[in-house]
């Protein structure tokens, strides 16, 4: 199957800082790229949908001025979360559109904001 | 009404046993449906994927979709412990066939005791 890798695995980081995750298509090209979010116990949330070489698309409830995604190329997306906190402690996770019928999905990015 | 509804359980069974895992959902557009296996803090990975309503099969796994009930099911026969994980439901109206922005069920916990 597809595989899709996120960089990195594990973040932690002090409050107020930013953090860049990188998400990668390693096998195909993907034109679309999702994000979510997943809180223990939760189920995943969308946050955006990101085109290759147009804006992402934002989730209601999701701030794009803190989260920041590019898609610079068929095979790379990021997510920075801007001036990060502790309520954005989360698993973020990117999955990727093979063809037109599935998504594929990176195996997580677990932050924590001290 | 949340759109897809699991009961997150946790489901404990016996090595051996047939585990049924449900959804319901309330949006009648959804078309495509999917079954995705997630292990702890690990990302998600596609185990079953179905359009419109039907049976399908693959090996110990059966993925069931009744849309005039809105109801969907993956059986597990034989069940092992290395199925122990948290089976997320996921579906998708679509566009033009493809499958972007799912919505998934938060999830039910499964273990397979040996």
């Amino acid at each position: 199957g597809a595989v899709v890798s996120q960089h990195p695995s594990r973040v932690i980081c002090k409050s107020g800082t930013s953090v860049k995750i990188e998400c990668r298509s390693l096998d195909f090209q993907a034109t679309t790229m999702f994000w979510y979010r997943q809180f223990p116990k939760q189920s995943l949330m969308l946050m955006a949908t990101s085109n290759e070489g147009s804006k992402a698309t934002y989730e209601q409830g999701v701030e794009k001025d803190k989260f920041l995604i590019n898609h610079a190329s068929l095979t790379l997306s990021t997510l920075t979360v801007t001036s990060a906190h502790p309520e954005d402690s989360s698993f973020y996770i990117c999955s990727a559109i093979v063809g037109a019928e599935t998504q594929y999905f990176g195996p997580g990015t677990r932050l924590l904001v001290l | 009404q949340k759109e897809v509804e699991q009961d997150p359980g946790p489901l404990s069974v016996p090595e051996g046993a047939i585990v049924s895992l449900n959804c319901t959902y309330s949006n009648s557009a959804f078309q495509y449906f999917m079954w995705y296996r997630q292990y702890s803090r690990k990302g998600p990975e596609l185990l079953m994927y179905t359009y419109s309503s039907g049976n399908k099969e693959d090996g110990r796994f059966t993925a069931q979709v009744d849309k005039s009930s809105k109801y969907i099911s993956l059986f597990i026969r034989d069940s092992q412990p290395s199925d122990s994980a948290t089976y997320l439901c996921a579906m998708s109206a679509g566009t033009q066939g493809g499958s972007e922005k799912l919505v998934f069920g938060k999830g039910t916990k499964l273990t397979v005791n040996p």
